[in-house]
């Protein structure tokens, strides 16, 4: 069946490092991906999508592309915050209409 | 935008009684509402999906008379954990599609149960 496997946690970075968080899946025909975070004590939010493949999506400087021969969704951000600190799931769309996650990464960035 | 205000934020019971969880949709109606449970270091998974006015739909191995689920309207969707027991304890989130977003989905806080 459909999965997202994405790389463990935690990670840790000092602040203006470079973020990579890998995530790859694997599915019937060409999900939409997407990566959501949740920050300590909030729900998930969105951050970012892409419904086909070479779609980038990108949101607060953060990015992720749609990658259909490696079939991965990377997230990226080229220097994290402090305030970047949070659990990331990545995440495909299931045949039903719902959602499967990895398991997600927690970030914890250092001043 | 849509949100989805979920209660209790977190909650204790002793083994053998019942919890109920409420997902609301504040400023929109969610027709669907998925319920996902989330054990320590695992990822969420989805436990079944309810539709206004119809029967739930359960995942394989969730049992549906212990994880009763109403969804008698169109702004709320409850999910009712019966008999509970220790090896039910874990973080319960329900989401609903971001009418806003065709590929969007917004969640609520989430419940974190513990049973003693």
């Amino acid at each position: 069946g459909d999965s997202v496997t994405q790389m463990e946690g935690p990670v840790t970075l000092s602040e203006e490092a470079f973020l990579t968080i890998n995530c790859t899946y694997t599915a019937t025909g060409y999900p939409s991906l997407f990566w959501y975070v949740q920050y300590p004590g909030e729900g998930l939010q969105l951050l970012l999508k892409a419904t086909k493949a070479d779609d980038k999506g990108s949101n607060k400087g953060f990015e992720a592309t749609y990658r259909k021969e490696t079939t991965s969704f990377h997230l990226e951000k080229g220097s994290v915050q402090v305030s970047d600190s949070a659990v990331y799931f990545c995440a495909l769309e299931g045949s039903q209409g719902n959602l499967i996650f990895g398991k997600g990464t927690k970030l914890s960035v250092k001043p | 935008g849509a949100v989805v205000s979920q209660h209790p934020s977190w909650v204790i019971c002793k083994s053998g009684t019942s919890v109920k969880i409420e997902c609301r949709s504040l400023d929109f109606q969610a027709t669907t509402m998925f319920w996902y449970r989330q054990f320590p270091k695992q990822s969420l998974m989805l436990m079944a999906t309810s539709n206004e006015g119809s029967k739930a739909t359960y995942e394989q191995g969730v049992e549906k008379d212990k994880f009763l689920i109403n969804h008698a309207s169109l702004t709320l969707s409850t999910l009712t954990v019966t008999s509970a027991h220790p090896e039910d304890s874990s973080f319960y989130i329900c989401s609903a599609p971001d009418v806003r977003h065709p590929y969007g989905y917004t969640f609520g806080s989430g419940t974190r149960l513990t049973v003693v």
